[in-house]
């Protein structure tokens, strides 16, 4: 079965930029959307179609997606985006969410 | 404004059923697939089912197959998921979703979770 892989957690200094990487094999070749989720609440999308922003998303927050890698990138970093993130694609009628990665800013 | 709000969690016991539901306001909802997704206490996402927007197409994860029916009320907005033979495992928060129109599957609108806890 496909799966997803993240480092289990990223440090970043305020002001830094961020990158979480989500790797699959020939992941490249899907769809990748990315959530956030802060402590006892919802996730959020905040990345989908690999690149792409929801309404209401900071223009901090980016993606790219090739070869087996995928990667969140957050620029400036701030206190507000320490965070689990999570990285899910769709594989034969099957949706994969990657383990996460928290996000701590220090 | 999107809405979506579940109920019908609870304690229950190893072998037993729940059903839960979800309401849906805000949005044109026969248009969407709408998903069940879960998070043990502490632990990551994972997708359960997964049901078309005039409620007949419906895909489930492996965990679930068999045990797990998802189905819809488009005259009430409403999506449930009926859990049968739950084991320990299955305890976790569970979200009713809707996956974003578009190229890829991506989930933009999310419930606040119902708790299901199976224990003896």
């Amino acid at each position: 079965s496909y799966e997803l892989t993240q480092p289990p957690s990223v440090s970043v200094s305020p002001g830094q930029t961020a990158s979480i990487t989500c790797s699959g094999h020939k992941l490249g070749e899907k769809y990748i959307s990315w959530y956030q989720q802060k402590p006892g609440l919802s996730p959020v999308l905040v990345i989908y179609e690999d690149t792409k922003r929801p309404s209401g998303i900071p223009e901090r927050f980016s993606g790219s997606n090739s070869g087996n890698t995928a990667a969140l990138n957050i620029t400036e970093t701030q206190a507000m985006d320490e965070a689990d993130y999570f990285c899910q694609t769709w594989d034969t009628n099957t949706m994969i969410f990657g383990g996460g990665t928290r996000l701590s800013v220090l | 404004e999107v809405s979506l709000v579940e109920s019908g969690g609870g304690l229950v016991q190893p072998g037993g059923s729940l059903r839960l539901s979800c309401e849906v306001s805000g949005l044109i909802f026969s248009r969407y697939w709408m998903y069940w997704v879960r998070q043990a206490p502490g632990k990551g996402l994972a997708w359960a089912a997964r049901i078309s927007g005039d409620g007949s197409a419906t895909t489930y994860a492996d965990s679930v197959k068999g045990r797990f029916t998802i189905s819809r009320d488009n005259t009430k907005n409403m999506v449930y998921l009926q859990m049968n033979s739950l084991r320990g495992d299955d305890t976790a928060l569970y979200y009713c979703v809707r996956e974003r129109p578009g190229r890829g599957v991506a989930l933009d609108y999310w419930g606040q979770g119902t708790l299901v806890t199976v224990s003896s």
